[in-house]
Protein backbone atom coordinates (compact mmCIF):
# COMPACT_ATOMS: atom_id res chain seq x y z
CA UNK A 1 0.00 0.00 0.00
CA UNK A 2 1.38 3.23 -0.40
CA UNK A 3 0.22 7.08 1.13
CA UNK A 4 1.31 10.48 1.66
CA UNK A 5 0.66 12.95 4.57
CA UNK A 6 0.73 16.46 4.38
CA UNK A 7 0.75 17.49 8.16
CA UNK A 8 -0.19 20.99 7.80
CA UNK A 9 -3.53 21.83 6.40
CA UNK A 10 -2.01 25.79 5.98
CA UNK A 11 1.14 27.61 5.79
CA UNK A 12 1.30 31.01 6.34
CA UNK A 13 4.77 32.72 4.90
CA UNK A 14 5.51 36.56 4.35
CA UNK A 15 6.76 37.60 0.88
CA UNK A 16 10.44 37.40 0.57
CA UNK A 17 10.62 34.77 3.20
CA UNK A 18 11.37 31.14 2.47
CA UNK A 19 8.61 28.74 2.39
CA UNK A 20 8.45 25.19 3.10
CA UNK A 21 5.55 22.82 2.98
CA UNK A 22 6.03 19.33 4.11
CA UNK A 23 5.15 15.95 2.49
CA UNK A 24 5.89 12.36 4.34
CA UNK A 25 5.02 9.49 2.15
CA UNK A 26 4.82 5.89 2.62
CA UNK A 27 5.86 2.80 -0.12
CA UNK A 28 6.86 -0.92 -0.01
CA UNK A 29 9.37 -0.28 -3.07
CA UNK A 30 11.07 2.78 -4.61
CA UNK A 31 8.41 6.16 -4.78
CA UNK A 32 7.56 8.25 -7.57
CA UNK A 33 6.80 11.82 -5.97
CA UNK A 34 5.33 14.83 -7.11
CA UNK A 35 4.10 17.72 -5.99
CA UNK A 36 1.01 19.60 -7.79
CA UNK A 37 -0.15 23.27 -7.44
CA UNK A 38 -3.58 24.36 -7.55
CA UNK A 39 -4.61 28.36 -8.36
CA UNK A 40 -8.30 29.40 -7.29
CA UNK A 41 -10.77 27.81 -9.42
CA UNK A 42 -8.21 26.52 -11.38
CA UNK A 43 -7.06 22.97 -12.78
CA UNK A 44 -4.26 21.36 -10.82
CA UNK A 45 -0.56 21.89 -12.33
CA UNK A 46 2.65 19.81 -12.34
CA UNK A 47 5.11 21.55 -10.40
CA UNK A 48 8.10 19.20 -10.18
CA UNK A 49 8.96 15.11 -10.05
CA UNK A 50 11.33 12.96 -8.43
CA UNK A 51 12.35 9.67 -9.90
CA UNK A 52 15.65 9.00 -9.13
CA UNK A 53 19.28 10.50 -9.29
CA UNK A 54 19.70 14.15 -7.46
CA UNK A 55 17.80 14.52 -3.97
CA UNK A 56 17.39 17.82 -5.05
CA UNK A 57 14.89 18.66 -7.52
CA UNK A 58 14.36 21.71 -8.83
CA UNK A 59 10.72 22.85 -10.97
CA UNK A 60 8.25 25.59 -12.56
CA UNK A 61 8.13 28.37 -10.45
CA UNK A 62 11.54 28.40 -8.26
CA UNK A 63 9.83 25.88 -6.24
CA UNK A 64 12.64 22.79 -5.50
CA UNK A 65 11.90 19.87 -3.38
CA UNK A 66 14.37 17.55 -1.86
CA UNK A 67 14.01 14.05 -1.75
CA UNK A 68 14.91 12.38 1.56
CA UNK A 69 14.84 8.15 2.18
CA UNK A 70 15.72 7.86 5.66
CA UNK A 71 12.98 10.27 6.92
CA UNK A 72 10.70 9.54 4.09
CA UNK A 73 9.86 13.08 3.34
CA UNK A 74 9.44 14.87 0.27
CA UNK A 75 9.35 18.99 1.45
CA UNK A 76 8.72 21.53 -1.25
CA UNK A 77 10.72 24.41 -0.48
CA UNK A 78 10.95 28.14 -2.17
CA UNK A 79 14.08 30.58 -1.06
CA UNK A 80 12.28 34.04 -1.52
CA UNK A 81 7.99 34.01 -1.16
CA UNK A 82 6.06 35.75 -3.62
CA UNK A 83 2.13 36.82 -2.77
CA UNK A 84 1.11 35.01 -5.93
CA UNK A 85 2.36 31.82 -5.32
CA UNK A 86 -0.81 31.24 -2.37
CA UNK A 87 -2.44 28.29 -3.58
CA UNK A 88 -3.39 24.48 -2.52
CA UNK A 89 -0.20 22.53 -2.80
CA UNK A 90 -0.73 18.46 -3.28
CA UNK A 91 2.09 16.44 -3.02
CA UNK A 92 1.73 12.40 -4.54
CA UNK A 93 3.48 9.24 -3.84
CA UNK A 94 3.44 6.26 -6.46
CA UNK A 95 4.74 2.71 -5.82
CA UNK A 96 6.87 2.07 -8.46
CA UNK A 97 7.38 -1.88 -6.93
CA UNK A 98 3.77 -2.18 -7.93
CA UNK A 99 2.55 -2.73 -11.83
CA UNK A 100 -0.63 -0.32 -10.77
CA UNK A 101 -0.59 3.28 -11.88
CA UNK A 102 -2.72 5.10 -9.44
CA UNK A 103 -1.04 7.51 -7.89
CA UNK A 104 -1.84 8.80 -4.14
CA UNK A 105 -2.61 12.23 -3.07
CA UNK A 106 -2.18 14.06 0.06
CA UNK A 107 -5.00 16.00 1.19
CA UNK A 108 -3.35 18.88 0.48
CA UNK A 109 -2.14 22.05 1.95
CA UNK A 110 -3.46 25.62 1.53
CA UNK A 111 0.05 28.26 1.50
CA UNK A 112 -0.63 32.32 1.82
CA UNK A 113 1.92 34.48 1.21
CA UNK A 114 1.03 37.77 3.08
CA UNK A 115 2.90 40.98 1.78
CA UNK B 1 -5.38 22.45 -28.13
CA UNK B 2 -2.70 20.62 -26.18
CA UNK B 3 -4.58 20.10 -22.93
CA UNK B 4 -6.77 17.54 -21.17
CA UNK B 5 -10.25 19.15 -22.01
CA UNK B 6 -13.64 18.43 -20.02
CA UNK B 7 -16.71 19.19 -20.43
CA UNK B 8 -18.83 20.75 -19.41
CA UNK B 9 -17.03 23.09 -16.95
CA UNK B 10 -20.48 23.24 -14.73
CA UNK B 11 -23.56 21.55 -14.69
CA UNK B 12 -26.37 21.95 -12.29
CA UNK B 13 -28.89 19.12 -11.87
CA UNK B 14 -31.76 17.98 -9.97
CA UNK B 15 -31.15 15.15 -6.98
CA UNK B 16 -32.20 12.41 -9.09
CA UNK B 17 -31.24 13.11 -12.19
CA UNK B 18 -28.45 11.12 -14.04
CA UNK B 19 -25.18 13.03 -15.26
CA UNK B 20 -22.57 12.61 -17.54
CA UNK B 21 -19.18 14.64 -17.82
CA UNK B 22 -16.63 13.67 -20.13
CA UNK B 23 -12.77 13.77 -20.17
CA UNK B 24 -10.77 14.51 -23.86
CA UNK B 25 -7.22 13.25 -22.64
CA UNK B 26 -4.04 14.70 -24.38
CA UNK B 27 -3.55 12.69 -27.82
CA UNK B 28 -1.54 10.00 -27.15
CA UNK B 29 -1.95 9.54 -23.23
CA UNK B 30 -2.47 5.62 -22.51
CA UNK B 31 -3.28 6.88 -19.37
CA UNK B 32 -6.46 8.53 -17.87
CA UNK B 33 -8.11 9.33 -14.32
CA UNK B 34 -10.69 10.28 -12.96
CA UNK B 35 -11.16 12.37 -9.24
CA UNK B 36 -13.72 14.11 -7.27
CA UNK B 37 -12.58 17.10 -5.27
CA UNK B 38 -14.93 18.69 -2.75
CA UNK B 39 -14.97 22.40 -1.57
CA UNK B 40 -11.49 23.24 0.01
CA UNK B 41 -10.83 19.14 0.19
CA UNK B 42 -8.32 17.15 -1.35
CA UNK B 43 -8.44 14.87 -4.31
CA UNK B 44 -10.49 11.80 -4.05
CA UNK B 45 -9.11 9.02 -6.29
CA UNK B 46 -12.41 7.57 -8.53
CA UNK B 47 -11.41 5.41 -11.33
CA UNK B 48 -8.48 4.51 -13.85
CA UNK B 49 -7.82 3.58 -16.56
CA UNK B 50 -4.80 2.06 -18.64
CA UNK B 51 -4.93 1.37 -22.34
CA UNK B 52 -6.67 -2.02 -23.03
CA UNK B 53 -6.26 -3.08 -19.12
CA UNK B 54 -9.31 -3.68 -17.33
CA UNK B 55 -9.61 -0.14 -15.45
CA UNK B 56 -9.33 0.46 -11.62
CA UNK B 57 -12.51 1.14 -10.17
CA UNK B 58 -11.75 0.93 -6.74
CA UNK B 59 -12.62 4.85 -5.67
CA UNK B 60 -16.18 4.42 -7.19
CA UNK B 61 -18.19 5.58 -3.74
CA UNK B 62 -21.04 3.90 -4.97
CA UNK B 63 -22.48 1.56 -7.96
CA UNK B 64 -24.54 4.83 -9.18
CA UNK B 65 -20.80 5.84 -10.86
CA UNK B 66 -19.79 4.16 -13.47
CA UNK B 67 -16.64 5.41 -16.35
CA UNK B 68 -16.25 4.48 -19.97
CA UNK B 69 -13.58 5.04 -22.12
CA UNK B 70 -14.09 4.53 -25.62
CA UNK B 71 -11.24 3.77 -28.43
CA UNK B 72 -8.44 4.54 -25.65
CA UNK B 73 -9.23 7.87 -25.77
CA UNK B 74 -12.02 9.80 -24.96
CA UNK B 75 -13.73 9.14 -21.48
CA UNK B 76 -16.93 9.82 -19.89
CA UNK B 77 -17.93 9.36 -15.87
CA UNK B 78 -22.33 8.96 -15.24
CA UNK B 79 -23.72 9.07 -12.00
CA UNK B 80 -27.13 8.32 -11.92
CA UNK B 81 -30.07 9.48 -9.34
CA UNK B 82 -27.10 12.09 -8.53
CA UNK B 83 -27.33 12.89 -4.36
CA UNK B 84 -26.94 16.72 -2.86
CA UNK B 85 -23.84 14.57 -1.51
CA UNK B 86 -22.07 14.40 -5.51
CA UNK B 87 -21.64 18.21 -5.14
CA UNK B 88 -17.99 18.60 -5.94
CA UNK B 89 -15.34 19.41 -9.05
CA UNK B 90 -14.62 16.14 -10.99
CA UNK B 91 -10.94 16.30 -12.88
CA UNK B 92 -9.83 14.37 -15.17
CA UNK B 93 -6.28 13.67 -16.06
CA UNK B 94 -4.13 11.54 -18.23
CA UNK B 95 -0.58 10.64 -18.53
CA UNK B 96 1.86 8.72 -20.48
CA UNK B 97 2.96 5.55 -19.39
CA UNK B 98 6.82 4.85 -20.34
CA UNK B 99 8.27 1.66 -21.14
CA UNK B 100 9.58 0.80 -17.62
CA UNK B 101 6.11 0.30 -16.74
CA UNK B 102 6.17 3.76 -14.59
CA UNK B 103 3.64 6.37 -14.86
CA UNK B 104 4.75 9.76 -15.94
CA UNK B 105 3.16 12.80 -15.11
CA UNK B 106 -0.12 13.57 -14.88
CA UNK B 107 -1.83 16.47 -16.70
CA UNK B 108 -5.16 17.51 -15.17
CA UNK B 109 -8.06 18.96 -16.76
CA UNK B 110 -10.03 22.31 -15.35
CA UNK B 111 -12.67 19.51 -13.98
CA UNK B 112 -16.24 19.84 -14.10
CA UNK B 113 -18.27 21.39 -11.25
CA UNK B 114 -21.07 19.92 -10.23
CA UNK B 115 -24.08 21.17 -8.23
CA UNK B 116 -26.98 18.99 -7.37
CA UNK B 117 -30.02 20.67 -6.60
Amino acid sequence: AQSVAQPEDQVNVAEGNPLTVKCTYSVSGNPYLFWYVQYPNRGLQFLLKYITGDNLVKGSYGFEAEFNKSQTSFHLKKPSALVSDSALYFCAVRDLGTNAGKSTFGDGTTLTVKP
Amino acid sequence: GAGVSQSPSNKVTEKGKDVELRCDPISGHTALYWYRQSLGQGLEFLIYFQGNSAPDKSGLPSDRFSAERTGGSVSTLTIQRTQQEDSAVYLCASSLVGTSGSTDTQYFGPGTRLTVL
